[in-house]
């Protein structure tokens, strides 16, 4: 069974930065591409950043772009966010998803529980 | 990157159909077969129902099915039970170093 769990999650002023993991299990991590999707409480879904099996191809949407980075390390099956120059709007439960391709195919079939980031001062 | 376009929110009795429309761009939903449509009950995280615009993953039930014309895909949701009620998001692959964008998601009311 396919299980991811995301950490590193908490309370941060503006700013400063957080990094959030995700651990992986129950699959072959290095056969599938991965993706981070934030949700503000009682909000819609956005996407936040998706890397490939092999980190070749890694995406970022406008609003973090510059500010945050995804990487995985395939050898401890987990997947990463570095998230720097914080903003109150970065405020949302950051999930961990897997995608059903090993290149970026937006099939997200597994999903953690999520981690929360609240942005404060 | 501009979010995908859904209605805020649509309703049906149940036994009914509801279609949900999810409309893009060129740059993504008319240029790639690559939406995918995932249900959200409160408090839980997202399920995957529809992929590659129109394939159903193993356990979903073939009462969901997805399709495309132009710049608007669409999940339809046949034979509407209490427990289809739930938000409803899209998703596509987008033509630009972005990749990715959802739509802002549609509430559906099983009445």
């Amino acid at each position: 069974e396919v299980h991811l769990v995301e950490s590193g999650g908490g309370f941060v002023q503006p700013g400063r930065s957080l990094r959030l993991s995700c651990a992986a299990s129950g699959f072959t991590f290095d056969d599938y591409a991965m993706h981070w999707v934030r949700q503000v409480p009682g909000k819609g879904l956005e996407w936040v950043s998706g890397i490939s099996w092999n980190s070749d191809s890694i995406g970022y949407a406008d609003s973090v772009k510059g500010r945050f980075t995804i990487s995985r390390d395939n050898a401890k099956n987990s997947l990463y966010l570095q998230m720097n120059s914080l903003r109150a709007e970065d405020t949302a439960l950051y999930y961990c998803a897997k995608d059903m391709e090993a290149v970026l195919s937006f099939g997200l079939d597994s999903w953690g529980q999520g981690t929360l980031v609240t942005v404060s001062s | 990157q501009s979010a995908l376009t859904q209605p805020a929110s649509v309703s049906g009795s149940p036994g009914q159909s509801i279609t949900i429309s999810c409309t893009g761009t060129s740059s993504d939903v008319g240029s790639y077969n690559l939406v995918s449509w995932y249900q959200q009950h409160p408090g839980q995280a997202p399920k995957l129902m529809i992929y590659e615009g129109s394939k159903r993953p193993s356990g979903v039930s073939n009462r969901f099915s997805g399709s495309k014309s132009d710049n608007t895909a669409s999940l339809t949701i046949s034979g509407l039970q209490a427990e289809d009620e739930a938000d409803y998001y899209c998703c596509s692959y987008a033509r630009s170093t972005t990749f990715g964008v959802f739509g802002g998601g549609t509430k559906l009311t099983v009445l």
